[in-house]
């Protein structure tokens, strides 16, 4: 089993409409929790940056961590064909650097 | 803005060669890591440098693999002898610090054939 789970998708959506991505994880000892967006042949980009439970609004986009479940949530509010793109997820443990990191989820905006 | 940098994007190597990728991170970012991407998966570490010390490497394949930071800023990947399953994009990353918050470059693609 993985330590962090997520869905490969792909996920279509149209515009405007409201993006729900999902991630689970296994390991107790994950303290900290991000999102990154990676467009083809391009590195990942930081989206959300989360510590230990609750949730982070930043625009469009809203991260929610529910550390009793060990779920983590993306939600991308009027989705737009910019966001087209592969979302990972990723989890960190406190004493560590080390990123571990979902499948990714490629999702599809269509116009 | 500054950015990782890295090169070669895109590398097609036949089995049994040679091959090495580079990387120069953010100016003044301290630590600095290597990942490896199989298609359809997460980035997953290969070594991390804090200056010029390895911190991890736990994960690096020792026998073929090998990583340098010599002077605390730029760093080379190498792969020798390379393999088909090595295959992958080759992501590096910097951070400020220890902790901090990892910027990505836009990787290198290998083929090996």
């Amino acid at each position: 089993q993985k330590e962090v789970e997520q869905d490969p998708g792909p996920l279509s959506v149209p515009e405007g409409a409201i993006v729900s991505l999902n991630c689970t994880y296994s390991n107790s000892a994950f303290q900290y929790f991000m999102w990154y967006r990676q467009y083809s042949r391009k590195g990942p980009e930081l989206l959300m940056y989360t510590y230990s439970s609750g949730n982070k609004e930043d625009g469009r986009f809203t991260a929610q961590v529910d550390k009793s479940s060990k779920y983590i949530s993306l939600f991308i509010r009027d989705s737009q064909p910019s966001d087209s793109a592969t979302y990972l997820c990723a989890s960190q443990g406190a004493n560590t650097d080390k990123l571990i990191f979902g499948t990714g989820t490629r999702l599809q905006v269509f116009p | 803005e500054a950015e990782v940098a890295q090169s070669p994007r895109y590398k097609i190597t036949e089995k049994s060669q040679a091959v090495a990728f580079w990387c120069d991170p953010i100016s003044g970012h301290a630590t600095l890591y290597w990942y490896r991407q199989i298609l359809g998966q997460g980035p997953e570490l290969l070594v991390q440098f804090q200056d010029e010390s390895v911190v991890d490497d736990s994960q690096l394949p020792k026998d073929r693999f090998s990583a340098e930071r010599l002077k605390g800023v730029d760093s080379t990947l190498k792969i020798q002898p390379a393999e088909l399953g090595d295959s992958a994009m080759y992501l590096c990353a910097s951070s400020l610090r220890k902790g901090a918050t990892q910027y990505f470059g836009p990787g290198t693609r290998l083929t090996v054939t």
